[in-house]
């Protein structure tokens, strides 16, 4: 499976665009682009997930890049309850999904 | 509700003694797999089952043991061979042919003195 990087911490106001951004430059023709976030001491929750093609669901929208080497998750309204640990991860398919250090999000009034 | 549950949330034991962390799902999804999470660090593979009564190693699967004899149930044994086993123990469950997410328990902080 392809490695991602993330910056390692953001802050966002509350009440603004999150957008949390992806490089997966090695990226193969059949992974997708999953998006998870870990809110303190709990398991890990999923968000969305896109093979190309833009996806919006009622978590977050995810943008994928035309030559799909990167991508950003966007929360379009941040609040408190979104402060997390955000994943991005690549792989073929559902199964055997790997987990990295993620982007701390820390969202403030 | 459907939902994955691991049992207990704490667990203590002493150092060089087996134990067991329990993960049930009612999904009817195919797969489950076992993560561990280190205080400030990622979730690292330990032990996954794509179906009943077959299971793989992870990236970290010494020390550490599993059985699949129910699509519900897939436990993990922390043994007493794992060096360092105090950590937050986190079980998932998949569609095996969907590319559909993990749905995940809410984990098991094992601490070992």
């Amino acid at each position: 499976d392809a490695k991602t990087t993330q910056p390692t911490s953001m802050d966002c106001a509350e009440g603004r665009a999150a957008n949390l951004p992806c490089n997966h430059s090695t990226i193969s023709g059949n992974e997708y682009v999953y998006w998870y976030r870990q809110i303190h001491s709990q398991g890990p929750q999923y968000i969305i997930h896109g093979l190309k093609n833009n996806e919006t669901n009622e978590m977050a929208s995810l943008i994928i890049t035309e030559d799909r080497k990167s991508s950003t998750l966007i929360l379009p309204h941040a609040t408190l309850r979104d402060t997390a640990v955000y994943y991005c991860i690549v792989a073929g398919t559902a199964s055997k999904l790997t987990f990295g250090t993620g982007t701390r999000l820390q969202v403030t009034l | 509700d459907g939902g994955i549950t691991q049992s207990p949330k704490y667990l203590f034991r002493k150092e060089g003694q087996n134990v067991t962390l329990s993960c049930e799902q009612n999904l009817n999804h195919d797969a489950m797999y076992w993560y561990r999470q280190d205080p400030g660090q990622g979730l690292r593979l330990i032990y996954y089952s794509q179906i009943v009564n077959d299971f793989q190693k992870g990236d970290i699967a010494e020390g550490y043991s599993v059985s699949r004899e129910k699509k519900e149930s897939f436990p993990l044994t922390v043994t007493s061979a794992q060096k360092n086993p105090t950590a937050f123990y986190l079980c998932a469950s998949s569609w095996q042919t969907t590319h559909y997410g993990y749905t995940f328990g809410s984990g098991t902080r094992l601490t070992v003195v």
